[in-house]
């Protein structure tokens, strides 16, 4: 069974970091990018980043380029999302999410970060 | 950054209805569009990719259509637990962007 774990959230004050982590069981994570995709409370889908297969190439959206940093360790079979310089506009549940054929093929259950002081 | 748009953005619909919400992009994606499925509370769950290709599992009441920038979702007859919002996504290029959302609710 495909399961994707994702960990690290919590309540954070402007400016803070977290970490958010993904743990992947029941495929082969070292195979499929992955992305981060966050939903503020009450609102929509909105892609965050991705990452290839070994890591080497990453991609980000304009909001969170240059604060965020996703990463992997496929050894682990782990996803990273660093999250520096948080906003307010930060607070969000945040998913892990695979691409196979397209993107969102399996997602985690979320994480809730909320930033605020 | 290609702009997806969706309507109608909220519809009320009865069980049995035949329910179509269209996507559009602001620029041509050739068939880089899937469509999701999310539940209050609940994390989304693919139901069509390529546009048309119906996702493992998936109930044979959904279909997708259309390419380039014109798409549509098609409930052939709606059940008790398809309300949910639906948002489209498009992947042709980075960064992908998601539809605004149908929410699709009980007349």
């Amino acid at each position: 069974e495909v399961q994707l774990v994702e960990s690290g959230g919590g309540l954070v004050q402007p400016g803070g970091s977290l970490r958010l982590s993904c743990a992947a069981s029941g495929f082969n994570f070292n195979s499929y990018w992955m992305h981060w995709v966050r939903q503020a409370p009450g609102k929509g889908l909105v892609w965050v980043s991705r990452i290839n297969s070994d890591g080497s190439t990453t991609t980000y959206a304009d909001s969170v380029k240059g604060r965020f940093t996703i990463s992997r360790d496929n050894a682990k079979n782990t996803l990273y999302l660093e999250m520096n310089s948080l906003r307010a506009e930060d607070t969000a549940v945040y998913y892990c999410a695979s691409q196979g054929l397209a993107p969102g093929d399996y997602w985690g259950q979320g994480t809730l970060v909320t930033v605020s002081s | 950054d290609i702009q997806m748009t969706q309507s109608p953005s909220a519809m009320s619909a009865s069980v049995g209805d035949r329910v179509t919400i269209t996507c559009r992009a602001s620029q041509g994606i050739s068939n880089y569009l899937a469509w999701f499925q999310q539940k209050p509370g609940k994390v989304p769950k693919r139901l069509i990719y390529a546009a048309s290709s119906l996702q493992s599992g998936v109930p044979s009441r959904f279909s997708g259509s259309g390419s380039g920038t014109e798409f549509t979702l098609t409930i052939s007859s709606l059940q008790p637990e398809d309300f949910a919002t639906y948002y489209c996504l498009q992947h042709n290029s980075y960064p992908p962007t998601f539809g605004p959302g149908t929410k699709v609710d009980i007349k």
